[in-house]
């Protein structure tokens, strides 16, 4: 079946310092992919929209300048957190849209310190 | 607009016991419906998904949900619970497909004692 591979699954940063997450889809091309945010006992917030080869729809409230997301491809987006504090730390996932329904990533728990 | 209600934050039940786990949605056109499973520091894994065509859908580990339109709901059940059952459940809906942005529930967490 269809994989989206995310990477890293943990990565642990410094206060003031930016992380890049990788989401790639493994055999099949994602045109679309979404950013989702996951905070503890909660549901996802959806943070933003990408399309290959467009700029990201960020949801309200979702500041677009420390979250950069990249669709360069229709294999790979990337979510850069920038300038990071510790009220980022937060479990971060993406999804691939599919013909009729979506595939997660593995998510990528960040810690900032 | 879509939204999705899944009533309880925590079902708890014994080891082969019925699980069932409530969702609720509402769509202005008719709904794709989902069910995510989320173990711990994990991403989520499709269990099972309705589109068209036959209401009573068979997914992942045993589980199955059954679409109703007339109360709106696509209800999620298990026979027989599995200490390995125990994780977060996500319901979610979508108008159309794929391509749409899916609206997800505030989750259930199922526990399961032995």
């Amino acid at each position: 079946g269809a994989v989206v591979s995310q990477h890293p699954s943990r990565v642990i940063c410094k206060s003031g310092t930016s992380v890049k997450i990788e989401c790639r889809s493994l055999d099949f091309q994602a045109t679309t992919m979404f950013w989702y945010r996951q905070f503890p006992k909660k549901s996802l917030m959806l943070m933003a929209t990408s399309n290959e080869g467009s700029k990201a729809t960020y949801e309200q409230g979702v500041e677009k300048d420390k979250f950069l997301i990249n669709h360069a491809s229709l294999t790979l987006s990337t979510l850069t957190v920038t300038s990071a504090h510790p009220e980022d730390s937060s479990f971060y996932i993406c999804s691939a849209s599919l013909g009729d329904g979506y595939t997660f990533g593995s998510g990528t728990r960040l810690t900032v310190v | 607009a879509q939204s999705v209600t899944q009533l309880g934050s925590h079902v708890s039940v014994s080891e082969g016991a019925l699980v069932l786990l409530r969702c609720n949605y509402s769509s202005s056109v008719p709904p794709y419906l989902f069910w995510y499973v989320q173990y711990p520091n994990q991403g989520l894994q499709l269990l099972l998904k309705y589109t068209t065509g036959a209401t009573l859908v068979k997914g992942i580990n045993g589980f199955e949900a059954e679409f109703k339109k007339s109360e709106t709901s696509f209800h999620l059940t298990k026979p027989s619970a599995h200490m390995s059952d125990a994780a977060e459940y996500f319901c979610a809906v979508s108008d159309r497909g794929g391509s749409y942005i899916p609206t997800f529930g505030r989750g259930t967490s199922l526990i399961v004692h032995p």
